[in-house]
């Protein structure tokens, strides 16, 4: 059974902090996705991360692939309270391409 | 351009009921995905549909049933609804093909009295 474990689960930080949220495996993934999810709504893809070792920017947020394609992480600079949601990794397993298998989520906080 | 669209946004049902749940993908997109998300947790993947047939198929007992019509709308269907049963469900379309993105819909809440 493929599983992905996300940390920490809770993170509330002051406006202007910077942040990591992990993303662990132990089976390897080929491709793996961040999702944001604000409540009430449903998830909204952020980026996704294919080749391991790979890094992608999306303006204050940096997203990085481990070497081999069993963990990820999400860096944030400089928070807003606009970042404030549950964050979410999701990865498309190896073997089956069509089952895309998330991770518990990381409730992030900003405040102001 | 509409997005993904589900149907009913809330739905209230007793113990033993059954449920039918209703998708309309984004424009262009012939592929759908059910995921259950309970209160705190990430969604659960529950199966896909692809050409009208199931394609995969997460953890889920057969009380949990679906389909695809020609216009690659999608049902999800749970029958003899269980108090655990009490979650969001999450419709998601893509195209077909390796690392495509998923679009997902605001899902519909579904509470078991």
């Amino acid at each position: 059974t493929q599983l992905l474990e996300q940390s920490p689960q809770f993170l509330s930080i002051q406006e202007g902090e910077n942040l990591t949220v992990y993303c662990n495996s132990s089976s390897v993934f080929s491709s793996l996705q961040w999702y944001r999810q604000e409540p009430g709504e449903g998830p909204v893809l952020l980026v996704t991360v294919v080749t391991g070792g790979e890094v992608k920017k999306l303006k204050r947020l940096t997203f990085q692939f481990g070497d081999a394609r069993k963990d990820s992480s999400l860096h944030i600079t400089a928070a807003q309270p606009g970042d404030t949601g549950l964050y979410l990794c999701a990865g498309e397993a190896k073997t089956s391409y069509d089952k895309v298998i998330f991770g518990p989520g990381t409730s992030l906080s900003v405040i102001p | 351009d509409a997005g993904v669209t589900q149907s009913p946004t809330h739905l209230i049902k007793t113990r033993g009921q059954q449920v039918t749940l209703r998708c309309s993908p984004k424009s262009g997109h012939d592929t759908v995905s059910w995921y259950q998300q309970a209160l705190g947790q990430g969604p659960q993947f529950i199966f896909q549909y692809y050409e009208e047939e199931e394609r995969q198929r997460g953890n889920f007992p057969d009380r949990f049933s679906g389909h695809q019509f020609p216009n690659y709308s999608s049902e999800l269907n749970v029958n003899a609804l269980l108090l655990g049963d009490s979650a969001l469900y999450l419709c998601a379309s893509s195209s077909r093909g390796h690392y495509q993105p998923q679009h997902f819909g605001d899902g519909t809440r579904l509470s078991i009295l």
